[in-house]
């Protein structure tokens, strides 16, 4: 199983900044995604992220709130953009198996925006 | 749409004893795989266990067993002899294997284990 780091592991954060999230894993990978996890909710895909292109977004999501570098296949950044209270939430990547075609998850970035 | 469904926001079970979390699922698409994740207090999302729509037998992984029920959309997870380290949040998920790379998730199961 892949090997993914985030950083920060949390962070509190003002209204109206921005805040950049890494993702580092251990092997190369094609595919890298981005997911939100509101209080109490379920997760929910942000975007998926593959290397050298344009990041593909899901309904609701825009790349100027959030937009997500990928420059090389082992790593990739979510920036949450002009920051809002409802942007608090865990923000996780994650990149897909092999085996079971199973998603392996990063610790999470809680994110709270005051 | 696809659509996964967990109808037990909360559950508790004494400490060695089996406990099933329901989960049931939404699709036209023959070809989809099933996923159970565990999350615990700190937030990581763990991998438990998998089953493939064309997998015969039910899967399991050592305390985890999955109960698939193809005809009622139904992927139940059970664990046997729950462990305290057992509370978490309990996920379940499906993706499509051969459109698209996302997963859906459901709405997720509180299980606490009693001493």
């Amino acid at each position: 199983s892949a090997v993914i780091s985030q950083k920060p592991s949390r962070d509190i954060c003002q209204r109206g900044t921005s805040l950049t999230i890494q993702c580092q894993v251990d092997s190369q990978v094609t595919m890298m995604f981005w997911y939100r996890q509101q209080p109490g909710q379920s997760l929910t895909l942000i975007a998926t992220a593959n290397q050298g292109s344009e990041a593909t977004y899901e309904s609701g999501f825009v790349i100027d709130k959030f937009p997500i570098s990928r420059p090389n296949l082992t790593f990739s950044t979510l920036t949450v953009s002009n920051m809002s209270p409802e942007d608090s939430s865990i923000y996780l990547c994650s990149v897909e198996s092999t085996v079971y075609n199973e998603q392996f998850f990063g610790p999470g970035t809680r994110l709270t925006v005051l | 749409a696809q659509k996964i469904t967990q109808t037990q926001p909360g559950m508790f079970v004494q400490e060695k004893e089996a406990v099933t979390l329901d989960c049931t699922y939404d699709t036209s698409d023959p070809s989809y795989g099933l996923f159970w994740y565990k999350q615990p207090s700190s937030g990581e999302m763990i991998f438990l266990i998998y089953q493939g729509s064309y997998d015969q037998q039910n899967a399991t992984e050592g305390r985890y067993s999955l109960n698939f029920q193809k005809a009622r959309k139904s992927a139940n997870l059970v664990i046997s002899a729950s462990q305290l380290g057992d509370s978490a949040m309990y996920f379940c998920a499906m993706r499509r294997l051969n459109t698209g790379n996302q997963f859906y998730f459901g709405t997720g199961t509180s299980l606490t284990v009693i001493p």
